[in-house]
C-alpha cells in the first residue's frame, strides 16, 4: 500500500517571503498522480496543484510550484510572495493509476499547518 | 452553481442513532467518494462508487453504507451511531482518473 508522509506538522513564514512544504511517498508503481490540497478554516479542501507522474516538467500554478523528484519519491510545494489568505492546512495526496473507470481514492498525508506571519 | 454539495453541513445526534448524509455533484462526473477526516485532521477513503458500481470498501465497519440512487448522487448512511464516528465526512467526485473535486464537508457529532 502507498503511504504519503509530511514530516513537518506545522510551519511558519513571513508574509510576501517564501515557504517550501515536504511531502515524501512510497510506492511500487511507475505511473501515479500527486496533488497538493488546501483547507483553510472554513474546511473547504481546494486543491493547489497536480502532477503527474511521467511528466518530468515540475507543475506550476501561479505563486504555487512544486519541486518533483520521482526517484527520490520526493514532491514538494514551494509558496511564493506568502499572502494571509495562503495560512490553512496543506495536504500531499497520491492517486494510483486503475486499470478503468479512475475509481481510487486518494492517499493523504497528515498535514502541514501553515501559519503566515503579518 | 456548486459543484459538490452535502447535507447537512452538521449533525448533533445521540449513540445509537441512525442518520444520512446526502451528497449530489452537478459536475458530470462518474466517480464519487466519501472520506472521513478524524479529530487530527487526518482523511482517509472510505467508499468511491463508480458508475453505481462500489469500488474501494476501506475496512469500514458495516454500520456504515453507501447508497446512489444515480451517477450524481452518493449517499452515506449510517447506523447505530458510535462515539468514535463523530468526524468530518467528505463527499468528493471526479472524472476518471482526474482530480477530485470535494464537498464542503459534513461535521458529524455523536453524543
Amino acid at each position: 500500500a502507498q503511504t504519503v508522509t509530511q514530516s513537518q506538522p506545522e510551519m511558519s513564514v513571513q508574509e510576501a517571503e517564501t515557504v517550501t512544504l515536504s511531502c515524501t511517498y512510497d510506492t511500487s508503481e511507475s505511473d501515479y498522480y500527486l496533488f497538493w490540497y488546501k483547507q483553510p478554516p472554513s474546511r473547504q479542501m481546494i486543491l493547489v496543484i497536480r502532477q503527474e507522474a511521467y511528466k518530468q516538467q515540475n507543475a506550476t500554478e501561479n505563486r504555487f510550484s512544486v519541486n518533483f523528484q520521482k526517484a527520490a519519491k520526493s514532491f514538494s510545494l514551494k509558496i511564493s510572495d506568502s499572502q494571509l489568505g495562503d495560512a490553512a492546512m496543506y495536504f500531499c495526496a497520491y492517486r494510483s493509476p486503475s486499470a478503468g473507470g479512475g475509481a481510487d481514492g486518494l492517499t493523504f498525508g497528515k498535514g502541514t499547518h501553515l501559519i503566515i506571519q503579518p | 452553481d456548486t459543484a459538490v454539495s452535502q447535507t447537512p453541513k452538521y449533525l448533533v445526534t445521540q449513540m445509537g442513532n441512525d442518520k444520512s448524509i446526502k451528497c449530489e455533484q452537478n459536475l458530470g462526473h462518474d466517480t464519487m467518494y466519501w472520506y472521513k477526516q478524524d479529530s487530527k485532521k487526518f482523511l482517509k477513503i472510505m467508499f468511491s462508487y463508480n458508475n453505481k458500481e462500489l469500488i474501494i470498501n476501506e475496512t469500514v465497519p458495516n454500520r456504515f453504507s453507501p447508497k446512489s440512487p444515480d451517477k450524481a448522487h452518493l449517499n452515506l448512511h449510517i447506523n447505530s451511531l458510535e462515539l468514535g464516528d463523530s468526524a468530518v465526512y467528505f463527499c468528493a467526485s471526479s472524472q476518471g482518473k482526474r482530480t477530485q473535486f470535494f464537498g464542503p464537508g459534513t461535521r458529524l457529532t455523536v453524543l
